[in-house]
């Protein structure tokens, strides 16, 4: 089945600097790719996402890139700030049987700003 | 924050025991899911519906059924508690074609 995969489980970087996270999808067929922040103790929250006839969004300081042939996508957040500290999530989606639509996810980044 | 809502938001409940939890949404989506979330695994699919009576399993369906006989409402049930099964479920609803999905706040279990 639909498998994501994504690096780094951790990531500390200095304030200021850039953070990036890379997902990687097996289904060819997949056509859009959320991704999500979540804080400690509450419910993710989308904060991008990217579909596939489209190779790259940016969205102030997010961005994110897809490379279909390859099958991987990865989130980028520049002048990182204490507040970007959080989990983050990618997922993948596609069309299935019955036009049902599945929402497969990575294990997540913990992302650690120091001060 | 998109007209979902999870009950309980924590429970704990015996080893053996049954637990529903519902999904209730005010939005009229067709697409409704069921996640549990664990450390080191991210968010795993349980369950999901395509609309009423209409549903599918996902990654980690065993020990668990769901039912939706309304749009509003989408319930999972534990069908006997196992400790494995404690976790943080979320719901989850939208969805469709190049469409995202929006999480409830989480339903705390913790089954003893």
């Amino acid at each position: 089945g639909e498998n994501v995969e994504q690096h780094p489980s951790t990531l500390s970087v200095q304030e200021g600097d850039s953070a990036v996270i890379k997902c990687t999808y097996s289904d060819s067929a997949s056509n859009y790719f959320p991704w999500y922040k979540q804080e400690l103790g509450k419910r993710p929250q989308l904060i991008i996402d990217i579909r596939s006839n489209v190779g790259e969004k940016k969205d102030q300081r997010i961005a994110v890139t897809l490379n279909k042939t390859a099958k991987h996508f990865s989130l980028h957040i520049t002048e990182t700030q204490p507040e970007d500290s959080a989990v983050y999530f990618c997922a993948a989606s596609n069309e299935g049987t019955s036009g049902t639509y599945k929402y497969i996810f990575g294990t997540g980044t913990r992302l650690k700003v120091l001060a | 924050d998109a007209g979902i809502t999870q009950s309980p938001r924590h429970k704990v409940t015996e080893t053996g025991t049954p637990v529903t939890l519902r999904c209730h949404q005010t939005e009229n989506h067709r697409y409704m899911y069921w996640y549990r979330q664990d450390p080191g695994h991210g968010l795993r699919l349980i369950h999901y519906s395509y609309g009423v009576k209409d549903t599918d399993k996902g990654e980690v369906s065993d020990g668990y059924s769901v039912s939706r006989s309304k749009t509003e409402d989408f319930l999972l049930t534990l069908e006997s508690a196992t400790s494995s099964q404690t976790s943080v479920y979320f719901c989850a609803i939208g969805g469709g074609p190049g469409n995202t999905i929006y999480f409830g706040e989480g339903s705390w279990l913790t089954v003893v």
